[in-house]
């Protein structure tokens, strides 16, 4: 399996503009999570779906960003319009629901607003 | 919302020393996880523990599952160049539930 595989791996962007980030999940898992990774802050959990449903969004900054999962094999982090204190890196995982698993990462997609 | 202290935040280390780091929590978890973040990458699993004083090895590595559920520990025998990275506790508070709680991880540097 070719592991959870996040696009683009950069993203330099200006403010006000809309970024998108992609994410291809390991084929079978059904959970789907997206993480944000500062040094101020740490790996903080976005949102996740199980079986492409939203079960937690607590984690999502403000209305600003949104996620979508249309089907089993991709998800979108949308932010617009994007802001400087945006810039992080961003991970997708995936595992099995419910089987008590840790997940699998992508290798992540750094994004700076300029 | 629920926190994992996870200690030392950096360590620098001379090749060959072994290695302990640990998590501790106020609250009572059900599962333990140790991931290890090279730069650039995602955090890889790295051993998973599920039963309290539960102890596993994965080559170099032990980790173990606190008695009191509070709290879990790894070591690293025998450092090599390669274990330098960023090394994350992570805890399930509810058995089954999805959401992992991390810690704020520990910097591993290792001089030859």
């Amino acid at each position: 399996d070719a592991g959870v595989i996040q696009s683009p791996r950069h993203e330099v962007t200006e403010m006000g503009q809309e970024v998108t980030l992609r994410c291809k999940p390991i084929s079978g898992h059904n959970s789907l999570f997206w993480y944000r990774q500062t040094m101020m802050r740490g790996l903080e959990l976005l949102i996740y779906f199980n079986n492409n449903v939203p079960i937690d969004d607590s984690g999502m900054p403000e209305d600003r960003f949104s996620a979508k999962m249309p089907n089993a094999s991709f998800s979108t982090l949308k932010i617009q319009p994007s802001e400087p204190r945006d810039s992080a890196v961003y991970f997708c995982a995936s595992s099995l629901a419910w089987t008590g698993g840790g997940y699998t990462f992508g290798s992540g997609t750094r994004l700076t607003v300029v | 919302g629920q926190q994992l202290n996870q200690s030392p935040q950096s360590m620098f280390i001379q090749e060959g020393e072994d290695v302990s780091m640990n998590c501790t929590s106020s609250s009572i978890f059900n599962t333990w996880l140790w991931y290890k973040q090279d730069p650039g990458e995602g955090p890889v699993l790295l051993i998973a523990l599920y039963k309290a004083g539960e102890l596993t090895s994965n080559g170099r590595l032990t980790a173990q599952f606190g008695i009191t559920r509070k709290d879990s520990f790894l070591n690293i025998s025998a450092s090599i160049p390669s274990d330098v990275g960023i090394y994350f506790c992570a805890g399930r508070l509810i058995q089954g539930a999805q959401k992992l709680v991390f810690g704020q991880g520990t910097r591993l540097t290792i001089n030859p």
